[in-house]
């Protein structure tokens, strides 16, 4: 069984502060890994997407990727409280397979 | 990123009726597409797969007679409900893979089965 496992939270910010959400996947042969913001009542929209270890940074967000150690993060400087919504992580198995989703973290970024 | 749209983004029925949701991909073509349905404070769950001019695949558990998917062009794939009951009552979400392997979701249709 092919598991995405998040942290089901709620994860408790301030504004202002950092938000790291973590993510871990069970399958070494994993490609390419997603995350996706869905605010309550909504569709899941894409934040942004890594391949390689490290650091991709687009904004305020940054994904850090760690093949060895199976784990992807999504860090969100400044938080603000627009951020407040649940964060999905999403990883793509092998060339062809589908995305395989976990079942998200919900942030809560307070004033 | 790349625009999906769903029709209608709520619909109320009676049991015993059948209702169709559209997924569009709006400015790409998607060979696949997804369809999802998520439950109030609950994680989304994959319901089929669905590849364009070929037959959708379920997942298992999900009624293919009762969830009827047709993927007749490459933005185009529908969902229908047949003979709705008050258990169907959800909010489904299609969403149509990207050139990566990323998927875009539509809005997501709001179903009430009175």
């Amino acid at each position: 069984q092919k598991e995405v496992e998040q942290n089901s939270g709620p994860l408790s910010v301030p504004e202002g502060a950092i938000a790291s959400l973590n993510c871990t996947y069970s399958d070494r042969g994993s490609q390419s890994f997603f995350w996706y913001r869905q605010y309550s009542g909504k569709s899941p929209e894409l934040i942004m997407f890594i391949y390689s270890n490290g650091d991709k940074e687009d904004g305020r967000f940054t994904a850090q990727l760690n093949k060895a150690s199976q784990y992807v993060s999504l860090l969100i400087r400044d938080s603000q409280p627009s951020d407040s919504a649940t964060y999905l992580c999403a990883v793509k198995l092998g060339s062809q397979g589908n995305l395989i989703f976990g079942k998200g973290t919900k942030l809560s970024v307070k004033p | 990123g790349a625009v999906v749209s769903q029709h209608p983004s709520w619909v109320i029925c009676k049991s015993g009726t059948s209702v169709k949701i559209e997924c569009r991909s709006l400015d790409f073509q998607a060979t696949t597409m997804f369809w999802y349905r998520q439950f109030p404070k609950q994680s989304l769950m994959l319901m089929a797969t669905s590849n364009e001019g070929s037959k959708a695949t379920y997942e298992q558990g999900v009624e293919k007679d009762k969830f009827l998917i047709n993927h007749a062009s490459l933005t185009l794939s529908t969902l229908t409900v047949t003979s709705a009951h008050p258990e169907d009552s959800s909010f489904y979400i299609c969403s149509a893979r990207g050139p990566v392997y990323e998927q875009y979701f539509g809005p997501g249709t709001r179903l009430t089965v009175t």
